[in-house]
C-alpha cells in the first residue's frame, strides 16, 4: 500500500534562513506524483510544488524546491529565505499510480509538519 | 472564477442528526473529492468522483454518502451523525488531462458533533 511519512511534527526556523521539511514515501509503482501543500492557520490548502516520478530535475517554484531522491524514496521540501508568512502546516502528498482504466488522481497525505518562523 | 466553494463554513450537529455539506466548483473540472481532516492529522479521502454520475469510495467512506448529478456539484451527506465525524471537511476538484495538475481545495467546513 502507498504511504507518506512526515517524521517532523514541528520545526522552528529563523527568518531569512533556509529550512528542509522531510517527506518519505512508500510505493511499488513506477509512475507516481508528489505534491506539497501549505495550510496556514486560516485553514485553506494551498498548492506549492509538484514532482513527477519520471522528472529528472528537481522541481522549483520561487523560494520552494523539492529535493527528490528517488532511490531513497524521499521528496523533501526546501524553503529558502524563510519569511514570517511561511509559518503554517505543510503536507506532503502522493498521487496514486496510474491504473487500468486511467487514473483517479486520488491523493494520499502525510500527517504534516508545523513550521514556525521566528523573527 | 470562484473556484471551489463549500457551505456551510461551520456547523454543530447533535448525535443522530443528518446534514448535507455542499460543494460547488465553477472550473468545469471532471474530478471531485471529499476529504476529512481530524485534529493534528493529514487529510483522508472519503469519496471521489471522476465525472457526473460516477462516484466511488475512498479510504474512510463509512457514515457518508455522495452523489454527482452535475459536473459542478458534489454534495456529501451525513445520515446519522456521530462524535467520530467531528472534523474539518474539504472538497477538492481537478481538471481532466495531465496528471501534473494539482487539486484545488475549497475553504473547508468545520463540523462538530455533540
Amino acid at each position: 500500500a502507498q504511504k507518506i511519512t512526515q517524521t517532523q511534527p514541528g520545526m522552528f526556523v529563523q527568518e531569512k534562513e533556509a529550512v528542509t521539511l522531510d517527506c518519505t514515501y512508500d510505493t511499488s509503482d513506477q509512475s507516481y506524483g508528489l505534491f506539497w501543500y501549505k495550510q496556514p492557520s486560516s485553514g485553506e490548502m494551498i498548492f506549492l510544488i509538484y514532482q513527477g516520478s519520471y522528472d529528472e530535475q528537481n522541481a522549483t517554484e520561487g523560494r520552494y524546491s523539492l529535493n527528490f531522491q528517488k532511490a531513497r524514496k524521499s521528496a523533501n521540501l526546501v524553503i529558502s529565505a524563510s519569511q514570517l508568512g511561511d509559518s503554517a502546516m505543510y503536507f506532503c502528498a502522493m498521487r496514486e499510480a496510474l491504473s487500468y482504466g486511467g487514473a483517479t488522481n486520488k491523493l494520499i497525505f502525510g500527517t504534516g509538519t508545523l513550521l514556525a518562523v521566528q523573527p | 472564477n470562484a473556484g471551489v466553494t463549500q457551505t456551510p463554513k461551520f456547523r454543530i450537529l447533535k448525535i443522530g442528526q443528518s446534514m448535507t455539506l455542499q460543494c460547488t466548483q465553477d472550473m468545469n473540472h471532471n474530478y471531485m473529492y471529499w476529504y476529512r481532516q481530524d485534529p493534528g492529522m493529514g487529510l483522508k479521502l472519503i469519496y471521489y468522483s471522476v465525472g457526473a454520475g460516477i462516484t466511488d469510495k475512498g479510504e474512510v467512506p463509512n457514515g457518508y454518502n455522495v452523489s454527482r448529478s452535475t459536473t459542478e456539484d458534489f454534495p456529501l451527506r451525513l445520515e446519522l451523525a456521530a462524535p467520530s465525524q467531528t472534523s474539518v471537511y474539504f472538497c477538492a476538484s481537478k481538471m481532466r488531462g495531465s496528471s501534473y495538475n494539482e487539486q484545488f481545495f475549497g475553504p473547508g467546513t468545520r463540523l462538530t458533533v455533540l
